[in-house]
């Protein structure tokens, strides 16, 4: 079946620091892929997504490549902030499932 | 525009209550879905609906019931309630008639204490 995984949290970073969080996915289909963002007391919100290989989605500086050869989706920033500090969901959905699957979520902490 | 609303967003209860949680949607999506999140953890899928009538179960069902008699409403009922099931739940839509590009919109949660 379908699944995500994402590297364990929590991840502490410095502001304006690099930032990668990982992504793998195993999926039969061609699925389209997700970052989802969850700040501190709040629903997940849409981050970026890709609907097919070598795509890249990006938003408010945040970045995310489809690579179908290494089946990963992994988020990068070049400079973070302290805002981004927030919960960090990679999903995939495919046409053979009615659900989104998502991965287990990655903290990210961002220190001043 | 106000997309998923779930209603009350926080409620403690007592062991052995019941109550429901109310979601609704104003964008005319066809699937919805209920998770739980426990504290530093993912969501888990409780039950989901492809449309008006229909429901399926999805991982972590025991304990909860659903409805959805319309488009707009997909209800989650708690039975009996247990301390197990504290947690905060989120209700969220999709569009597009299941098309494998179309996000999920989520509400702002519920926060429920059984105690």
């Amino acid at each position: 079946g379908n699944s995500v995984t994402q590297m364990e949290g929590p991840v502490t970073l410095s502001e304006e620091a690099f930032l990668t969080i990982n992504c793998t996915y195993t999926a039969t289909g061609y699925p389209s892929l997700f970052w989802y963002v969850q700040y501190p007391g709040e629903g997940l919100q849409l981050l970026l997504k890709a609907t097919k290989a070598d795509d890249k989605g990006s938003n408010k500086g945040f970045e995310a490549t489809y690579r179908k050869e290494t089946t990963s989706f992994h988020l990068e920033k070049g400079s973070v902030q302290v805002s981004d500090s927030a919960v960090y969901f990679c999903a995939l959905s495919d046409r053979e499932d009615d659900k989104i699957i998502f991965g287990k979520g990655t903290r990210l902490h961002i220190l001043p | 525009n106000a997309g998923v609303t779930q209603t009350p967003k926080f409620r403690i209860l007592k062991i052995g209550q019941s109550m429901t949680l109310q979601c609704t949607q104003d964008m005319n999506h066809n699937y919805m879905y209920w998770y739980r999140q426990d504290p530093g953890m993912g969501l888990k899928l409780i039950y989901y609906s492809v449309g008006a009538g229909i429901t399926d179960k999805g991982e972590v069902p025991n304990g909860y019931n659903v409805s959805r008699s319309t488009t707009e409403d997909f209800p989650l009922r708690l039975e009996l309630a247990a301390p197990s099931q504290t947690s905060v739940y989120f209700c969220a839509s999709r569009g597009g008639g299941g098309r494998p590009n179309q996000p999920q919109h989520f509400g702002d949660g519920t926060r429920l204490s059984i105690l």
